[in-house]
């Protein structure tokens, strides 16, 4: 399974746009990419996945450049409640499915 | 609620004590998962069902750790002689797998303290 890269923490400012980019050099052919979301002392929670270009719900888009070597979660006008850990994981949930989380970016939303 | 539950929510316990977390997973979703998380930490793989099968167990999950998910449905995970490096949030995340692939959606956790 890919091995992810992704910043430690991050800062914004109420009604910013913000970026979280994620390194996987080794990504598979099959393999998605996926991101969550984690607040304190709850489960992570499903943001967004996707194989490449671009990928937009209503909470994010996800940009996958053509080489997928790399993705940029952007979150639009983030809030106080956006102050969360951002998690990026790749695999294809093909025979073992399980994910392997690092550490995470903090994302701090300040007023 | 239609998302993935787990019972308790909390739990603390004596050191050597046994304790068991129930997870009940989004209905008609053939995978369950187990997680374990500490403190900074982001979750890390302990087992996966699919169906009722148990197809893979990580090296993290010691002797003393059994799970089981008898009909496909719930999961149980049981701890026995319970130590203080057992410590943690226990996730548990619930899939439906398919050619398409798979998303994990994950319960609220149940947090262990060992005394």
């Amino acid at each position: 399974l890919a091995k992810t890269t992704q910043p430690i923490s991050m800062d914004s400012y109420e009604g910013q746009e913000v970026n979280i980019t994620c390194s996987h050099n080794n990504i598979a052919t099959n393999d998605y990419i996926t991101w969550y979301q984690q607040f304190p002392s709850q489960g992570p929670r499903f943001i967004i996945q996707g194989y490449k270009t671009k990928v937009t719900n209503e909470v994010a888009s996800l940009f996958i450049p053509a080489d997928r070597k790399s993705s940029t979660l952007s979150l639009p006008r983030v809030s106080l409640s956006d102050t969360a850990v951002y998690y990026c994981l790749v695999g294809d949930g093909g025979s073992q499915g399980n994910l392997i989380f690092g550490k995470g970016t903090k994302l701090s939303v300040k007023p | 609620d239609t998302g993935v539950s787990q019972d308790p929510r909390h739990k603390i316990t004596k050191r050597g004590q046994n304790v068991t977390f129930r997870c009940d997973p989004i209905s008609e979703h053939n995978r369950l998962y187990w997680y374990r998380q500490t403190l900074g930490q982001g979750p890390e793989f302990l087992t996966y069902f699919q169906n009722e099968a148990q197809l893979e167990k990580s090296r993290l999950l010691s002797d003393r750790f059994s799970a089981e998910r008898p009909k496909g449905s719930f999961s149980t995970l049981e701890i026995q002689r319970t130590e203080q490096g057992d410590s943690a949030m226990y996730l548990c995340a619930s899939s439906f797998r398919d050619r398409a692939g798979e998303t994990q959606y994950f319960g609220p956790g149940t947090r262990l303290l060992v005394l």
